[in-house]
């Protein structure tokens, strides 16, 4: 159980382009969600909580304008990279959370931008 | 504000052999959860195990075994019968009750390579 998908696994985008990445709970209801961004060798850096139906909360130094999030059901939110440049090259983890049992993460989605 | 701290970037044992992983902590708070993920090179984060800060009794699944000290707010993880499937990024967490959110602070992490 408390299995999470993230879609795509691999994106290559233009710079200028948007991308979206999808994260989904599989088999439980998550009122909450993360996004963070991990660099080569470091922690995960939380870039945003989500909630379901709500705005979501954004970390401090995160462009919410940029880095655009949709929760629109309890096992399904989105990551959009609006205008995306070399820069936001990264690998991107989405987590969801049941409860105070922990977080349960997806695979992740490395974004290359050229 | 909670800080976790992994002193170890990265550390070695042979295979079938016995490490611990140091972690501690630092709130003001007493009802929480701290957690120990791994992060294989598949980059794939994998819930290792979990602590209840009210229980005292350490927590174990097979291998991997705890143990939480909480007046001293520390949190090692033991790994016995050392596998080179261990080998992965180790991440200790936390994670507060009196945060609705569910938010995890994590560790810089623990490299543990495995050899054969």
């Amino acid at each position: 159980g408390a299995v999470v998908s993230q879609h795509p696994s691999r994106v290559i985008c233009k710079s200028g382009t948007s991308v979206k990445i999808e994260c989904r709970s599989l088999d439980f209801q998550a009122t909450t969600m993360f996004w963070y961004r991990q660099f080569p060798k470091q922690s995960l850096m939380l870039m945003a909580t989500s909630n379901e139906g709500s705005k979501a909360t954004y970390e401090q130094g995160v462009e919410k304008d940029k880095f655009l999030i949709n929760h629109a059901s309890l096992t399904l939110s989105t990551l959009t990279v609006t205008s995306a440049h070399p820069e936001d090259s990264s690998f991107y983890i989405c987590s969801a959370s049941p409860g105070p049992a922990g977080q349960y993460f997806g695979p992740g989605t490395r974004l290359t931008v050229t | 504000a909670q800080t976790v701290t992994q002193s170890q970037p990265e550390m070695s044992v042979q295979e079938a052999e016995t490490v611990t992983l140091s972690c501690t902590y630092d709130t003001s708070e007493n009802n929480y959860y701290l957690f120990w993920y791994k992060q294989p090179p598949s980059r794939q984060m994998i819930l290792v195990i979990r602590q209840e800060a009210y229980k005292q009794q350490n927590a174990t699944e097979n291998r991997f075994s705890v143990n939480f000290q909480k007046a001293a707010k520390s949190f090692s993880l033991k790994i016995s019968d050392s596998q080179l499937g261990d080998t992965a990024m180790y991440f200790c967490a936390f994670m507060s009750l009196n945060n609705a959110g569910n938010m995890l602070t994590f560790g810089g992490g623990t490299r543990l390579m495995v050899k054969p």
